[in-house]
C-alpha cells in the first residue's frame, strides 16, 4: 500500500511569492489534514478535509487555503509569503478522524 | 480548552536504559483519543499507539508500554532498555469532539551508545 506522497519535498520561495503544496492520501483514507511544523511553534493544525469539505480550520490567517479533490488529494496554498512562513509542511491522511494519522515526508518550504 | 503537555524538552539516557516519557491533556470532553507519535531524524512521523477514553488499560508492545490514568489526566509512554534507534522526538496527541488532532510541543529522546 503507497503511502502518504507529499509534493514538492523542498521549495524556495521569496516573500511575496505564493506557494501550492500537494497531497496524495493513502488509497481509501477521506480525512486529509495539515499541518505546519517550525522549531518555535511546534505541530500547529492547519486544516482538514474530508470528501472535498473542509471540517476543521487552525488558527492560521486566510493567507493559508485548501482544498481536496474527488479523489481525495488535496492541495494547500498559501500565498503573499512571509519570512515566518517557512516551516515544514505535513499533510496526513486517514480513514476517520479518530484515526491514527498516517504522515507524508512533508514540504519543506523556505522563504527568503 | 482542549492542550496537551510535554514537559519534557529533552531527555538523554545510556543505551539499555529505560525512559519514560511524560504527556498530560486537558480537555472536558468525555470521549477523546490519545496517541503518541514517533519523528525520527528523517522526519516523518509515525504512528505508535491510540487509546480511546473509555479505555484505561495500560499496553505493552515490545520494548514499549503506555500507562493511562485518567484521574492525572496522563498518558505517559516508558521504552524499556532503550536502544539507539530510540532517538527521535516523540509526541503526544489528543481528538477530541472539536474534530481535530492537537499535538504537544514533542520531546527529543537521545540514546547515547
Amino acid at each position: 500500500k503507497a503511502g502518504v506522497t507529499q509534493t514538492p519535498r523542498y521549495l524556495i520561495k521569496t516573500r511575496g511569492q505564493q506557494v501550492t503544496l500537494s497531497c496524495s492520501p493513502i488509497s481509501g483514507h477521506r480525512s486529509v489534514s495539515w499541518y505546519q511544523q517550525t522549531p518555535g511553534q511546534g505541530l500547529q493544525f492547519l486544516f482538514e478535509y474530508f470528501s472535498e469539505t473542509q471540517r476543521n480550520k487552525g488558527n492560521f490567517p486566510g493567507r493559508f487555503s485548501g482544498r481536496q479533490f474527488s479523489n481525495s488529494r488535496s492541495e494547500m496554498n498559501v500565498s503573499t509569503l512571509e519570512l515566518g512562513d517557512s516551516a515544514l509542511y505535513l499533510c496526513a491522511s486517514s480513514f476517520s478522524s479518530t484515526g491514527e494519522l498516517f504522515f507524508g515526508e512533508g514540504s519543506r518550504l523556505t522563504v527568503l | 480548552a482542549q492542550k496537551v503537555t510535554q514537559a519534557q524538552t529533552e531527555i538523554s539516557v545510556v543505551e539499555k536504559e529505560d525512559v519514560t516519557l511524560d504527556c498530560v491533556y486537558e480537555t472536558r470532553d468525555t470521549t477523546y483519543y490519545l496517541f503518541w507519535y514517533k519523528q525520527p531524524p528523517s522526519g516523518e512521523l509515525v504512528f505508535l499507539i491510540r487509546r480511546n477514553s473509555f479505555d484505561e488499560q495500560n499496553e505493552i508492545s515490545g520494548r514499549y508500554s503506555w500507562n493511562f490514568q485518567k484521574s492525572t489526566s496522563s498518558f505517559n509512554f516508558t521504552i524499556t532498555a532503550s536502544q539507539v534507534v530510540d532517538s527521535a522526538v516523540y509526541f503526544c496527541a489528543l481528538w477530541t469532539s472539536y474534530d481535530k488532532v492537537i499535538f504537544g510541543p514533542g520531546t527529543s529522546l537521545s540514546v547515547i551508545p
